[in-house]
């Protein structure tokens, strides 16, 4: 399969604890894109790289939220100091520059925090 | 800053009848439209998009959209549904003018096709 993967799946944690995602986009895509989607909502932005800068974030990203994509393939998601606010689905996109504007979903990694 | 209006929750046809998925948006620059679907334990797919052109858009698995800029709207149609179209619906914009990748998705709708 090429498409996008995402890991863990699942990951259940206790708040205060921190933990990290894993995202491996199309091997061919230099743009890279995170979203957290909630229950009962679409995604929602949190970040954008191109290769292996950080152009772009939200709001939504506090301080907790960390984001790296350190050779420009893979990407990784860290939340510290987890909150029950921070459950969620986090999904991962990737996109090439010949075609900008259609991004392809990852599976999305679920957190629940207790 | 651009946003994405879908006013239903959840949308039911019989298979064969024609489908409707509404979403209107909102943006001061020009529209990027896009629409993705979601299935259970999957990732979002892409359906598909309008950035400039026809108004009717056509897409994977015999959808189309029609961009209507008087109306703001961006509305998802099949002529004939199939039980298989049952999924979770998304539209999003994103401001063609303002470069960046702030892509805005609705709540979602929920299609349900029953046989």
């Amino acid at each position: 399969d090429t498409g996008v993967s995402q890991n863990p799946r699942h990951k259940i944690t206790k708040r205060g604890q921190n933990v990290t995602f894993r995202c491996d986009p199309i091997s061919e895509h230099n743009r890279l894109y995170w979203y957290r989607q909630t229950l009962g909502q679409g995604p929602e932005f949190l970040t954008y790289f191109q290769n292996e800068a950080q152009l772009e974030k939200s709001r939504l990203l506090s301080d907790r939220f960390s984001a790296e994509r350190p050779k420009g393939s893979f990407s990784t998601l860290e939340i510290q100091r987890t909150e029950q606010g921070d459950s969620a689905m986090y999904l991962c996109a990737s996109s090439s520059d010949r075609n900008t504007d259609t991004q392809y979903f990852g599976p999305g990694t679920r957190l629940t925090v207790l | 800053a651009q946003s994405v209006a879908q006013p239903e929750d959840q949308v039911n046809v019989a298979e064969g009848n024609p489908l409707t998925v509404k979403c209107t948006y909102s943006v001061s620059g020009n529209p990027y439209l896009f629409w993705y679907v979601q299935y259970p334990n999957r990732g979002l797919q892409f359906l598909l998009k309008y950035i400039t052109g026809d108004n009717l858009v056509k897409g994977s698995y015999g959808f189309e959209a029609e961009f209507n800029k008087s109306q703001t709207s961006f509305h998802l149609k099949k002529p004939s549904a199939l039980v298989s179209d049952s999924a979770l619906y998304f539209c999003a914009v994103r401001d063609g003018v303002v470069d960046n990748n702030d892509m805005r998705f609705g709540a979602g709708t929920r299609l349900t096709v029953k046989p």
